[in-house]
């Protein structure tokens, strides 16, 4: 199995440039979510969605949007790219029952510059 | 005050010692505790769950106070391979909660 595949690993775009970062998953779990990291931080969610149709902010969601119409699938847009949104991006899942103790599973990441 | 709180090392050490690391919590009512590894410029992988009467695996010991809001993480006989960055995770209000990690450096 794949696991989570995130493309593309590295990209720069230009202030004002949208662009939507891919995350799929093959092992039918109903949890997915985005994560920013930033030096020094923890990683922060942006969005996660429980399933196919349903999706709900984190604690970062501002420049960001995501859907969910299959359960593999879990784009993030970002809108209008701005400086700020420069970081790596974690695409990660889990099983829908039993909350995080099964563990996460995440992507390898998005290394996004924003110039 | 951050809901969880790492020292962010980093932490040099020579191969073959014991090292630990120590995490703060702020919300008591956090439900799930654990701990994370990730290598540079990689994602983080679970490394173990953090349970209240403490757990070991191999060399890593987890132990939880919850009185205190405190989660420790002990690696004995450490190897060249255990130099990573370890990341607190507290799952609370059905989030993961995450550390800004401790970064270790093991040194031959």
């Amino acid at each position: 199995n794949a696991g989570v595949t995130q493309t593309p690993k590295f990209q720069v775009l230009k202030t004002g440039q949208s662009m939507t970062l891919q995350c799929a998953q093959d092992m039918n779990h109903e949890y997915m979510s985005w994560y920013r990291q930033d030096p020094g931080m923890g990683l922060r969610l942006i969005h996660y969605s429980v399933g196919a149709g349903i999706t709900d902010q984190g604690e970062v969601p501002n420049g960001y949007n995501v859907s969910r119409s299959t359960t593999e699938d879990f784009p993030l847009r970002l809108l209008s790219a701005a400086p700020s949104q420069t970081s790596v991006y974690f695409c990660a899942s889990r099983p829908g029952t039993g909350g995080a103790s099964y563990g996460y599973t995440f992507g390898s990441g998005t290394r996004l510059t924003v110039v | 005050r951050k809901e969880v709180e790492q020292d962010p090392g980093p932490f040099n050490v020579p191969e073959g010692a014991t090292v630990a690391f120590n995490c703060t919590y702020s919300n008591s009512a956090s439900q799930s505790f654990f701990w994370y590894r990730q290598d540079c410029r990689k994602e983080p992988k679970l490394l173990m769950s953090v349970y209240s009467s403490g757990n070991e695996d191999g060399r890593f010991t987890a132990q939880l106070n919850r009185a205190s809001q405190y989660i420790s993480l002990l690696i004995r006989d450490s190897k060249l391979s255990d130099s990573a960055t370890y990341l607190c995770v507290v799952y609370s209000n059905y989030q993961l909660i995450w550390g800004a990690g401790t970064k270790l450096i093991i040194k031959p």
